[in-house]
């Protein structure tokens, strides 16, 4: 079985803080892990996907098989960074996602 | 290009009805996807369709359940009859056949069950 675990609801930081959003999966195979957003009021679109290894909007996250994890991070944040965040996994051969319960970061000024 | 999109993005029936949710994925791409996020739960995937055949549907909840994509365009969702923990947001995504880079979203139809 497959499982994404956030383990905060809740992430609040200031204007300029470095950010890191935790992501624990579980999965006996090699997985393909994406974190999503949806910012207020917008649907969920695509942040980044471990395989491309990019940078989008300053966030960054490395898969990290030996500990299973897959963090989100930004070493600055913008208030508009504000928004849910979730971490989400596809096995080997499917395309479903297994999804984790999303942490809601709060920028403030 | 156009977006996924889904309709109605509202939709407050009682339990025992039925409701229909479309989805309309981005032309040309053959993959299409329904998942749910009922009260304080995480986002579940039901089902997966290539074109019109159903590729995985190990999400589906129970028989009240029907998932269609007849012709390989949009597809709809039917819930008959709704019951109370039917309530939530059902969103549909999409996805080109090569590659797969994660999916395009749409906006999602809150369900709410009296």
């Amino acid at each position: 079985a497959q499982r994404v675990t956030q383990p905060e609801k809740l992430l609040s930081v200031f204007k300029g803080a470095p950010v890191e959003l935790k992501c624990n999966y579980s999965y006996s195979g090699s997985p393909e892990l994406f974190w999503y957003v949806q910012y207020s009021r917008q649907r969920l679109q695509l942040l980044l996907r471990h395989i491309s290894r990019e940078s989008i909007k300053g966030f960054t996250a490395d898969l990290n098989k030996g500990e299973t994890s897959f963090h989100l991070k930004k070493p600055f944040a913008q208030e508009e960074d504000s928004a849910m965040y979730y971490c989400a996994l596809s096995g080997t051969g499917r395309r479903a996602l297994t999804f984790g319960s999303g942490t809601r970061l709060q920028v403030q000024p | 290009e156009a977006g996924v999109t889904q309709f109605p993005s509202h939709s407050v029936i009682e339990k025992g009805q039925t409701v229909t949710l479309r989805c309309d994925p981005i032309s040309g791409h053959d993959n299409l996807y329904w998942y749910r996020r009922v009260m304080g739960k995480e986002i579940k995937f039901l089902l997966h369709f290539v074109k019109e055949s159903k590729q995985d549907e190990s999400g589906m909840p129970n028989n009240r359940f029907l998932a269609e994509r007849t012709g390989g365009t949009y597809s709809t969702l039917k819930v008959q009859p709704a019951e109370l923990e039917d309530s939530g947001v059902y969103f549909c995504a999409s996805s080109p056949t090569k590659g797969f880079y994660g999916y395009t979203f749409g906006s999602g139809t809150r369900l709410t069950v009296v």
